[in-house]
């Protein structure tokens, strides 16, 4: 059974430019949620999405956003990029985003502003 | 809110010895998952163990256990018979059980992390 997928694994753009991460969840699983990873924040949640709903959302600007296909393939975008938006993203898949069912993690995709 | 706090930035440990991580958390629910997660230099999040906060029961896994102390808040992980498999950052994290406005949906609170080091 394939894992989470993100594309593209690296990133560079620069300031002012927008970018779009995309996550593949595993094969049934209809909830993704989004983390940023910082050093200096850590991990930290963006935004949850089920059946092409967001249900919930961290404390991020505008400029961050999301949406779900009907095959739970999700996107993220982030317009206007500033240099602290450099980060790794990590999205996480489950059945459905309840708390008794795991999440499963893709490897990320590193994204530097410059 | 809840927040998750992880006080130990390093750690290093002696193959075949034991090492124990710390993990506070602060919450006002009384039902709730906590859960540890390794972070190899590949980045991907993985899962080492979870507990739910109904049982009393201290959740083990493999050489993976932990030492959960509900009144304290307090969440533990000891790992035994270390392996040099086993460095990486490990994260402990909760989530709520309860919905109250969607909140909970498919969010886990993190700690900042620790960096376990395995010594051959």
């Amino acid at each position: 059974k394939a894992g989470v997928t993100q594309t593209p694994r690296y990133l560079i753009k620069t300031r002012g430019q927008q970018v779009t991460l995309s996550c593949s969840p595993i094969s049934g699983h209809r909830s993704v949620s989004w983390y940023q990873q910082t050093p200096g924040q850590g991990l930290q949640f963006l935004f949850e999405y089920f059946s092409e709903t967001q249900r919930n959302k961290g404390n991020f600007p505008g400029r961050f956003s999301g949406r779900q296909f009907s095959n739970s393939r999700s996107e993220m975008n982030v317009s206007t990029l500033e240099l602290g938006d450099s980060a790794l993203y990590l999205c996480a898949s489950s059945w459905t985003g309840f708390t008794n069912t795991e999440a499963f993690f893709g490897q990320g995709t590193r994204l530097t502003v410059v | 809110a809840q927040t998750v706090t992880q006080s130990q930035p390093e750690m290093s440990v002696q193959e075949a010895e034991t090492v124990t991580l710390s993990c506070t958390y602060d919450t006002s629910e009384s039902d709730y998952y906590l859960f540890w997660y390794k972070q190899p230099p590949s980045r991907q999040m993985i899962l080492v163990i979870r507990q739910e906060a109904y049982k009393q029961q201290n959740a083990t896994e493999n050489r993976f256990s932990v030492n959960f102390q509900k009144a304290a808040k307090s969440f533990s992980l000891k790992i035994s018979d270390s392996q040099l498999g086993d460095a990486a950052m490990y994260f402990c994290a909760y989530r709520a059980q309860k919905n109250a406005g969607g909140t909970s949906y498919g969010k886990l609170t993190f700690g900042q992390g620790t960096i376990l080091t395995v010594h051959p």
